[in-house]
């Protein structure tokens, strides 16, 4: 099972601020790349599926983008908010479906 | 729709006993797949389903065992509890396998003595 990395492990933010974090994977055999949100005592909920290099989507303040000659996404998220305080996965469709270690972000008042 | 259900929410069991966690979805969707959370560690994928009938390993399947008799329902059997399998885990259902989204159950957390 090749890994999925992401970066940073955490993170804290100023309200207000906007941040980005990045997910790495292998770009051979690859199908699709899905970011999930997981609030604590949640279960996750998925942000985005993307599966075309270059692929770029929006859904309020948070956007991600895809290479996939490079094997990386990026999510990025705008002015942030305590209520964006959760945990990011991102998890990669190749070979095996295998999911990062997440982003731990908290987004301070 | 409840969307993906899973019982119990909480369990401790001694190690070597057994028990079945159960998991449900009301959305007609084709794949079910079961994984745990560890700290520190992304999910892994224990089990999967593409359809009634079918089932299939995924990374970590050892001492788990599953069955796919309809396609609403996907249990998970643990043979004979080890404290290593003490974990949180996750049922997720999606519509055409992992190409889409994955709608993930509420989580069962169990501790194994």
């Amino acid at each position: 099972i090749l890994n999925v990395e992401q970066s940073p492990q955490s993170l804290h933010v100023q309200e207000g601020d906007s941040t980005n974090f990045t997910c790495s994977f292998p770009s051979s055999n690859f199908y699709a790349l899905h970011w999930y949100r997981w609030e604590t005592a949640k279960s996750p909920e998925a942000l985005f599926v993307m599966t075309l290099n270059g692929d770029e989507k929006k859904k309020g303040r948070i956007s991600a983008t895809l290479n996939t000659k490079e094997g990386y996404s990026y999510l990025y998220i705008k002015g942030s908010q305590p209520e964006d305080s959760a945990t990011y996965l991102c998890a990669s469709l190749g070979q095996n479906f295998v999911f990062g270690p997440g982003t731990r972000l908290s987004v301070l008042p | 729709n409840a969307g993906v259900t899973q019982t119990p929410k909480f369990q401790v069991l001694k190690t070597g006993q057994s028990m079945t966690l159960q998991c449900a979805q009301d959305m007609n969707h084709e794949y079910m797949s079961w994984y745990r959370q560890d700290p520190g560690m992304g999910l892994r994928l224990i089990h999967y389903s593409v359809g009634a009938g079918i089932t299939d390993q995924g990374e970590v399947p050892n001492g788990y065992n599953v069955s796919r008799s309809t396609t609403e329902d996907f249990p998970l059997r643990l043979l004979s509890a080890a404290p290593s399998q003490t974990s949180v885990y996750f049922c997720a259902s999606s519509h055409n396998g992992q190409i889409n989204e994955q709608f993930f159950g509420p989580g069962t957390r169990l501790t194994v003595l």
